[in-house]
């Protein structure tokens, strides 16, 4: 069974950062991409980054040059280092594998998120 | 950079009715990348439909896609109470702002 467990979300100030982790199992890990999506609270859903199973990455426009996501396949984990955190940031993160060869920004499996608040 | 926009944003009906719901693209979009998910109170979204048409594993025949260009359907034969969510389509890195499908 597919299990994605998402954790590092918290309270932090404007300015500050944060490091999310997302740590896979139940399938071949180094063998699919994953994304991070955030959903702010009551609103709807807003794809935030993506690294695929050879490395590349890929961010949103509302992000670029604050965060950076990596992957260690080692520890099946993947990360979202977050800098320069505003208040917009502030949402429950979820990550999602891209399981499906030939549509790979479907999302086939994803974790229960964890919420980042910015706040002062 | 495609803008998606979900009709009707609040759609309210009664178990065993038919849903539509519609997603329009600002411009025509590769029918492989439109996807739609499922929202409950709660919890994280889940895949139900890829490629505008194809179900993903598990879910139910009443659940069904079409569409191309910019216009895209999701449609929900028969409602069941578990079916009463937010659907959200998504092609790429943009999602739609989702449909909240309602009891009556």
């Amino acid at each position: 069974e597919v299990q994605l467990l998402e954790s590092g979300g918290g309270l932090v100030h404007p300015g500050e950062s944060l490091r999310l982790s997302c740590a896979a199992s139940g399938f071949t890990f180094k063998n699919y991409g994953l994304s991070w999506v955030r959903q702010a609270p009551g609103k709807g859903l807003e794809w935030v980054s993506a690294i695929t199973s050879s490395g590349s990455t890929y961010y949103a426009d509302s992000v670029r040059g604050r965060f950076t996501v990596s992957r260690d396949n080692s520890k099946n984990t993947i990360y979202l280092q977050m800098t320069s955190l505003r208040a917009e940031d502030t949402a429950i993160y979820y990550c999602a594998q891209r399981g499906i060869a030939r549509v790979p920004t479907a999302l086939t499996w994803w974790g229960q998120g964890t919420l980042v608040t910015v706040s002062s | 950079e495609i803008a998606l926009t979900q009709s009707p944003g609040v759609l309210s009906l009664s178990p065993g009715e038919r849903a539509t719901l519609s997603c329009r693209a600002s411009q025509s979009v590769d029918t492989n990348s439109l996807i739609w998910y499922q929202q409950k109170p709660g919890q994280a979204p889940r895949l139900l439909i890829y490629g505008a048409s194809t179900r993903a594993t598990g879910i139910p025949d009443r659940f069904s896609g079409s569409g191309s260009g910019t216009d895209y359907t999701l449609t929900i034969t028969r409602l069941e109470p578990e079916d009463f969510a937010v659907y959200y389509c998504q092609q790429r890195d943009t999602f739609g702002q989702g449909t909240r499908l309602e009891i009556k």
